[in-house]
């Protein structure tokens, strides 16, 4: 059964500061996304990762994959207030099982 | 724009009463989820369509229901909702490629689902 698993759940800091979220997931899968989720709305798609290697960035976001520690991570160059939110990583393909991660929930504090 | 529109936004129900959520896409994708997220939650997969496939998750309860008459379109029937299924229902849609490439799901705004 494929599980992932985040951390931290709950991240609070400072405005300017660097911080990086991780992603495990327990089984092979060759794709990872991540999502990002404001309070009261819908999820928003970030980035895919189709690859052993892969990074991609946006803005003060950057993600990158390694299949072989079956492990995501997301950082966060100089924090600002507007990156608030609950960001999910999900794991998985059509035809295998799709899981979301639980979560981290970050706040950004001036 | 291109998107994925879910009605109504907000649903007020009793409890046992049947309801219907509605999703539909302009994206031309040709698979469509239902999701329920509770508060502080993961989004929880219900089931999905690929193109008039239906594919439910074991732990789907029989009181959740769905139909996809047309590409554009997906619905959710609850057909006798309990108190503990007041959520926020999600939309999804993605284009799965030959070989079973899934772009990434694309998300409504949601259903917010409230049992009385």
């Amino acid at each position: 059964e494929l599980k992932v698993e985040q951390n931290p759940l709950f991240l609070s800091m400072q405005e300017g500061k660097n911080y990086t979220i991780y992603c495990n997931y327990s089984t092979t899968s060759d794709r990872l996304y991540w999502y990002r989720q404001d309070p009261g709305k819908s999820l928003e798609s970030l980035f895919v990762l189709l690859s052993n290697g892969a990074v991609k960035q946006e803005g003060r976001l950057m993600a990158s994959l390694d299949t072989k520690a079956r492990l995501s991570t997301l950082h966060i160059t100089a924090a600002v207030h507007d990156l608030s939110a609950t960001y999910f990583c999900a794991v998985g393909n059509y035809g295998q099982n799709f899981v979301f991660g639980p979560g981290t929930r970050l706040s950004v504090l001036p | 724009d291109a998107m994925v529109i879910q009605n109504p936004r907000y649903q007020v129900t009793q409890f046992g009463k049947p309801v219907t959520l509605s999703c539909s896409q302009t994206l031309n994708h040709n698979v469509m989820y239902w999701y329920q997220q509770k508060s502080s939650q993961a989004p929880k997969l219900l089931f999905h369509y690929y193109d008039k496939d239906f594919n439910n998750e074991a732990d789907t309860p029989d009181n959740f229901q769905s139909r996809r008459p047309n590409t554009s379109f997906c619905f959710l029937d609850i057909r006798s909702p309990g108190l503990g299924d007041a959520a926020m229902y999600l939309c999804a849609t993605s284009r799965v490629r030959g070989g079973g490439y899934q772009e990434t799901q694309y998300f409504g705004p949601g259903t917010r689902l409230l049992v009385l």
